[in-house]
């Protein structure tokens, strides 16, 4: 089945310094989300971002289809902005409309 | 408010028992889908449902059970056939295929 690999698994900045988060997925995909899960366990969904550019404030995020990879930019990183960043994908293929996820990415911002 | 309104936020629950873990959506959503994740880790499917009165099995979903009686509602029974059953729930939803979900604010289940 489809492998999502993120990168890095860990990541500590200071406030106000910038991120990028990769997401590498092994197929094609119809769907790939990015979420934030907060310290207290809440998912916050950021981007539906099968192709293309996104941005939410300091956020955006871009997927490149064809080369099996999506990127996720933080700007002057808050505090607020740590937690567990996944990737997760379906594939477009044997999918059964689920998602497959990735293990996460730890963004830990000091202040 | 739109959401999804999981509860409740914490379970205790001895062993041999048998617990619901309640999800509610006013999103009008017809997808609906319970996930555990363990601390550290990523988020595993349990079970997911498409549409009213019919769902699927994710890929843990021994031990648990389901229904979709209405729209809104999809609760998750855990069991007790389910050997390892502390962890936090959480339930989302979609409008369907191919779109975002919005996630509940999960459940903490301890067996005790």
């Amino acid at each position: 089945g489809i492998q999502v690999e993120q990168s890095p698994p860990d990541l500590i900045l200071q406030e106000g310094a910038n991120s990028t988060l990769r997401c590498n997925f092994s197929d094609s995909v119809n769907n790939l989300q990015w979420f934030h899960q907060n310290p207290w366990g809440q998912l916050i969904n950021l981007f539906y971002i099968p192709s293309g550019t996104k941005q939410n404030g300091r956020l955006s995020a871009t997927t490149v289809a064809t080369e099996r990879y999506s990127l996720l930019y933080i700007s002057s990183s808050q505090t607020t902005d740590s937690g567990v960043y996944f990737c997760a994908v379906e594939p477009w293929r044997d999918s059964n409309y689920q998602l497959i996820w990735g293990a996460g990415t730890k963004l830990i911002i000091k202040p | 408010d739109g959401g999804i309104t999981q509860s409740p936020k914490y379970l205790f629950r001895k062993e041999g028992q048998n617990v619901t873990l309640s999800c509610e959506q006013n999103l009008n959503h017809d997808a609906m889908y319970w996930y555990r994740q363990d601390p550290g880790q990523g988020l595993r499917l349990i079970y997911y449902s498409q549409i009213v009165n019919d769902f699927q099995k994710g890929d843990i979903a021994e031990g648990y059970s389901v229904s979709r009686e209405k729209k809104e509602s999809f609760p998750l029974t855990v069991t007790s056939a389910q050997k390892n059953p502390t962890a936090f729930y959480l339930c989302a939803a979609a409008p369907g295929a191919n779109y975002g979900y919005t996630f509940g604010s999960g459940t903490r289940l301890t067996v005790v």
